[in-house]
């Protein structure tokens, strides 16, 4: 089936730094998606892109769209000790067949004061 | 507005026992997931409702695991016999239509662990 990476796998940074990470695939997607999760909780809806190329921000944070289909990076802009928790960017594809939602394995991100 | 409730928040069985979780989404929605969340893994879809129908179910283990939503609302997954590998938290998550699946919200997860 469809399998998504994410990179990096962990990042510790120091509080007020940029952070980036990407998220790719070998099959094409719809929309992308990018959930936090925090220790006990389920994930969050941060950012959804629904068109190739597309740029969207909420707040410090910034995802596009790949133009490919393929990928998909976030941003996230001077990094403060909340943002602690795991990214995950989440593929959904709908076609004649069916649909199909996948989730990346998690980018762990660590802020040190 | 009300969130994704789930229960319980944790459960510790023996393997070959039995499990049942409980979930009620977002009133309103007649989309809901039910999602396996392995240790220092993403979530893994296993089963998919709309209204009180089967939408996807093509990753759910159909010989211990099943899942109904009888009244198109609340939804039980129940694990029967549990194995080591079943540990995990299982996630419920709901949208509004099947056409917003991709604007899902999650509930907190069960936790379970098989011992």
């Amino acid at each position: 089936g469809q399998q998504l990476n994410q990179s990096p796998q962990s990042m510790f940074i120091q509080e007020g730094e940029d952070v980036s990470m990407n998220c790719t695939s070998s099959s094409i997607f719809n929309t992308w998606l990018w959930y936090k999760q925090d220790p006990g909780e389920g994930p969050v809806l941060l950012i959804a892109l629904y068109k190739a190329g597309e740029l969207t921000s909420n707040g410090r944070l910034t995802a596009q769209f790949g133009i490919t289909r393929k990928d998909s990076f976030l941003n996230i802009s001077a990094s403060i000790p909340s943002d602690v928790g795991i990214y995950f960017c989440a593929g959904h594809h709908r076609d004649n067949y069916g649909q199909n939602f996948v989730f990346g394995p998690g980018t762990r991100l660590s802020v040190l004061p | 507005e009300a969130g994704v409730a789930q229960s319980p928040r944790y459960k510790i069985i023996e393997k070959r026992q039995s499990v049942a979780f409980w979930c009620n989404p977002i009133s309103g929605h007649a989309t809901l997931y039910w999602y396996q969340q392995i240790l220092g893994q993403g979530p893994k879809l296993l089963i998919q409702f709309q209204n009180n129908g089967v939408v996807d179910d093509s990753q759910l283990p159909k010989d211990r695991f099943s899942a109904e939503r009888l009244k198109g609302v609340d939804s039980t997954l129940k694990i029967q016999p549990a194995k080591l590998e079943d540990s995990a938290v299982y996630l419920c998550a709901s949208s509004l239509h099947q056409g917003t699946a991709y604007e899902q919200y999650f509930g907190p997860g069960t936790r379970l662990t098989v011992t």
